[in-house]
């Protein structure tokens, strides 16, 4: 256990449809991102949040909309998906952003969009 | 903005063999390195990391790496793979002086046979 905490771990959802995915540590860290992992691709950053504020938001589609509400939660809300966002959803934390330390990751949510 | 090939994407060996997966980079400033491993069914985690100081690095499980700054690179080896190390291998780089956020290569995906 890492303690980050990712739910649900898996997901299935049409193209209309509206879900959230959720990120919890209780690591007392105040930096939380989101990466998306395909196949054959590198990890891609998502979103970084440091002290409850976006700091990166790497050329993201608007069909994904994060929200930070306290340091310790992230969620990721979904609208529209296309079948080409079927991916792993990691959640990572570490202290702060803007330093060295490792990254501390989630388990993941596996989304299939139909 | 630093980029990571990894180019080695599957590796099949036998147990007891030696292993040796290739990281580059490019980047020309000064660079933070790591190589984190996701066993599977479970969560990304650091395997080892590089700094500063000896460029030969030791991390758990038996495993070093090699910074060559002339080569850009950042080489993971083991001398004697088992049947446990069968997961997926992630090469990073954090930039120094820049956002600090993770660079990830695509991944190696090492199968170790019994």
């Amino acid at each position: 256990e890492t303690g980050v905490t990712q739910t649900p771990r898996h997901l299935v959802m049409g193209m209309t449809n509206k879900k959230s995915l959720k990120c919890e540590q209780h690591l007392g860290h105040n930096a939380m991102y989101w990466y998306k992992q395909s196949a054959k691709k590198p990890l891609e950053l998502m979103f970084v949040y440091n002290f409850k504020e976006q700091t990166e938001n790497n050329s993201v589609p608007s069909r994904f909309s994060p929200e930070c509400p306290n340091s310790s939660h992230l969620f990721l809300h979904l609208h529209t998906l296309q079948p080409e966002d079927s991916a792993l959803y990691l959640c990572a934390s570490t202290p702060q952003a803007a330093t060295n330390e490792k990254l501390f990751f989630g388990s993941g949510t596996q989304l299939s969009v139909l | 903005a630093q980029s990571v090939s990894q180019h080695n994407h599957h590796v099949i060996l036998s147990e007891a063999a030696s292993l040796e997966l290739g990281c580059n980079y490019s980047y020309g400033g000064t660079v933070n390195l790591f190589w984190y491993v996701q066993y599977p069914g479970q969560h990304l985690q650091l395997l080892l990391k590089y700094f500063s100081g000896d460029p030969l690095v030791k991390g758990i499980k038996g495993f070093e790496a090699e910074f060559i700054k002339s080569k850009f690179s950042f080489n993971l080896r083991k001398p004697s793979v088992q049947w446990s190390d069968t997961a997926e291998y992630f090469c990073a780089v954090v930039a120094s002086g820049g956002s600090y956020i993770p660079t990830f290569g695509r991944g190696t995906s090492l199968i170790v046979h019994p």
